[in-house]
């Protein structure tokens, strides 16, 4: 079975710091994509990165990055330089061959000024 | 604009009424999902259609129904809604069902029942 852990429900974070979001994920499939989005108050989600997992190098996407690490079945986001624009849900979520995405329950994420 | 289209944005309806929720996918997109997102159950999966025809499915309640169009866009059925069933719906479509692919999601519909 496929599932997706998220055990952050919220986080603070300053303007500027850096943060870490967790997520775990248990596949028995060695083919898997994984997947951070951002869902704003407005309500759309918002696609931010994919690590596959044949990736060997951490996938990086201006201020996200993700912190893969495939033996523990790991896949952080990181966001440098907070800003309050950042202040969200943030979903991690899974795909493996012919299925469709899990996602996580999220972590709601704050930028305090 | 993300490329899907969903249609209500807004949508207020009593118990026991139905209503229909419109996808158009992504151009190229054969791929259509369907999620609910209510506040204490997170985004759960309800159907999937490829090119018409039904690929998998999920938490879907017998109340409701979709269907996947010729020209691919997709509709979500609710009947004998109940007040549970007040939601944020997302549509997704997918280019392809291999995990190096992402969904594009629609902006959602918010369905409140009263």
């Amino acid at each position: 079975a496929q599932k997706i852990t998220q055990t952050q429900p919220g986080m603070f974070v300053q303007e500027k710091e850096a943060v870490t979001l967790d997520c775990t994920y248990d596949t028995s499939d060695q083919s898997y994509g994984l997947f951070w989005y951002k869902q704003p108050s407005s309500g759309e989600m918002i696609f931010l990165i994919y690590q596959g997992s044949y990736d060997e190098q951490n996938a990086t996407e201006g201020r996200y990055s993700l912190n893969f690490q495939k033996a523990r079945k790991s896949a952080n986001l990181v966001i440098s330089a907070s800003q309050l624009g950042d202040s969200a849900m943030y979903f991690c979520a899974m795909r493996v061959t012919g299925n469709q995405f899990y996602f996580g329950t999220g972590t709601s994420l704050t930028v305090i000024p | 604009d993300s490329g899907v289209t969903q249609t209500p944005k807004h949508l207020i309806t009593a118990t026991g009424q139905r209503v229909t929720l419109r996808c158009s996918p992504r151009s190229g997109d054969l791929s259509v999902y369907w999620y609910q997102q209510s506040l204490d159950q997170g985004l759960q999966f309800l159907i999937q259609y490829y090119n018409g025809e039904e690929r998998a499915k999920g938490n879907i309640l017998e109340r409701f129904s979709a269907q996947q169009f010729p020209d691919l866009h997709s509709e979500l059925n609710l009947s004998s809604l109940e007040l549970g069933d007040s939601a944020l719906y997302f549509c997704a479509s997918s280019v392809a069902d291999t995990p190096n692919y992402g969904y594009t999601f629609g902006s959602g519909t918010r369905l409140t029942v009263v």
